[in-house]
Order: C-alpha cells, then sequence, then structure tokens
C-alpha cells in the first residue's frame, strides 16, 4: 500500500472550513483514498473515500488532485466536536474485501472557539 | 442498525493472568479486523477473519494470542498470559464485504486492557 504524509497538526476556529492535506505520492491505479477520524476515547470513525473524482458526503469533502498524488479532506464548518486526529490512508480497492488499514500518525486538528 | 460493540470496555489484569476480549460486528458483516495501540505507538493492523477463517493474521505479535470466530459472527481474542506491554486500548472493526465501495470499517469504542 501506497505511504502517506500528513502533518502533525493543525488548528482551525470554529465555523469556519478545515482542510487537511494529505501526500501520496506513490499512489497506483487502483488504490483508494480513504480517511477516518479518531476522537478522544473512541474508535476511528470512516469519514469518506475515493478513487480520482472529488466526493462530497454528509460529513466532509474529499478534493483529489488530478494526478492523484495528493488529497484534501474538507470539513465546511468546523465544530469543536470535529477536534479529532485525523488520518489518511490508502487502500488497494479491488481486493476481495480486504482491507488491512494501516495507521500514520494522522493530523490532531484542534478547533477552537 | 446496531453498531460494533466490543465487551468489556475496560479490563484490568495482573501479568501473567488470562484475559479474553470480545467483539461483536455488525450484523452481515463478513469481515471482522482486530487492531490495537499500545502506549505511545500507532494504531496497528492484528488480524483479519472472513466469516470464520483468518484471512490475514500476520500483526498479531506473538503465540500468546488468540483469535477466534467461530461460526463467523462474533470474535474472541485471548492473551494469555498477558505482559506489561500488551497495554493499550484493542479495536475491532468490521466490514461488509467484497464491494470496493462499500469497503469502509467501522470500529467498536474499543477494549482498554490494563496489564499491571
Amino acid at each position: 500500500d501506497a505511504k502517506t504524509t500528513q502533518p502533525p497538526s493543525m488548528d482551525c476556529a470554529e465555523g469556519r472550513a478545515a482542510n487537511l492535506p494529505c501526500n501520496h505520492s506513490t499512489i497506483s491505479g487502483n488504490e483508494y483514498v480513504y480517511w477516518y477520524r479518531q476522537i478522544h476515547s473512541q474508535g476511528p470513525q470512516y469519514i469518506i473515500h475515493g478513487l480520482k473524482n472529488n466526493e462530497t458526503n454528509e460529513m466532509a469533502s474529499l478534493i483529489i488532485t488530478e494526478d492523484r498524488k495528493s488529497s484534501t479532506l474538507i470539513l465546511p464548518h468546523a465544530t469543536l466536536r470535529d477536534t479529532a486526529v485525523y488520518y489518511c490512508i490508502v487502500l488497494w480497492g479491488f481486493s476481495g474485501g480486504y482491507n488491512k488499514l494501516i495507521f500514520g500518525a494522522g493530523t490532531r486538528l484542534a478547533v477552537h472557539p | 442498525e446496531a453498531g460494533v460493540t466490543q465487551f468489556p470496555s475496560h479490563s484490568v489484569i495482573e501479568k501473567g493472568q488470562t484475559v479474553t476480549l470480545r467483539c461483536d460486528p455488525i450484523s452481515g458483516h463478513d469481515n471482522l479486523y482486530w487492531y490495537r495501540r499500545v502506549m505511545g505507538k500507532e494504531i496497528k493492523f492484528l488480524l483479519h477473519f472472513v466469516k470464520e477463517s483468518k484471512q490475514d493474521e500476520s500483526g498479531m505479535p506473538n503465540n500468546r494470542f488468540l483469535a477466534e470466530r467461530t461460526g463467523g459472527t462474533y470474535s474472541t481474542l485471548k492473551v494469555q498470559p498477558a505482559e506489561l506491554e500488551d497495554s493499550g486500548v484493542y479495536f475491532c472493526a468490521s466490514s461488509q464485504g467484497r464491494d470496493p465501495l462499500r469497503n469502509e470499517q467501522f470500529f467498536g469504542p474499543g477494549t482498554r486492557l490494563t496489564v499491571l
């Protein structure tokens, strides 16, 4: 699986958009970009994933560059509850359901009033 | 729909004792995963079941750890005998199946294990 690089920490004001970057320059054509987050003392939570098109759901948007070497997770209106560690993970998408998640250090997002 | 549940939420045991952690995946999810985070480290994969079969147990640290999933429903992770370095949070996750568009894993709240 391709490795990812994320900044260790970021701050965001409540109500503003939080833009979390991720580099995955060695991603291959069949690999998806997944985002998870872990709020303190909870299990990791799935946020969103994509292959090459931009994706949006009720939690966030995912913007993947045309060359697929980087992506940005966007929380459009961050709240205090979005304070968490965010993980960008690249997975082979055609593995028959086999998805061993490899967690890095992630980005610790702090949303402040 | 009920999420992934884990029992117990906390366990404190003495070094050398045995502990069994249980995970109930989301109903209908064939894939079940165990992960753990030990103090100060990143979350690490332990093993993966597809129904009752072990698909990948490459992350199991040693033979003191035994995972089972009889009948392809709930799973147990037994640590025997427990050592100090086994302390951490053990997470279970499940996913639906083979569709790459539906492979997101849903995690339980974790079991915090403390070995004294």
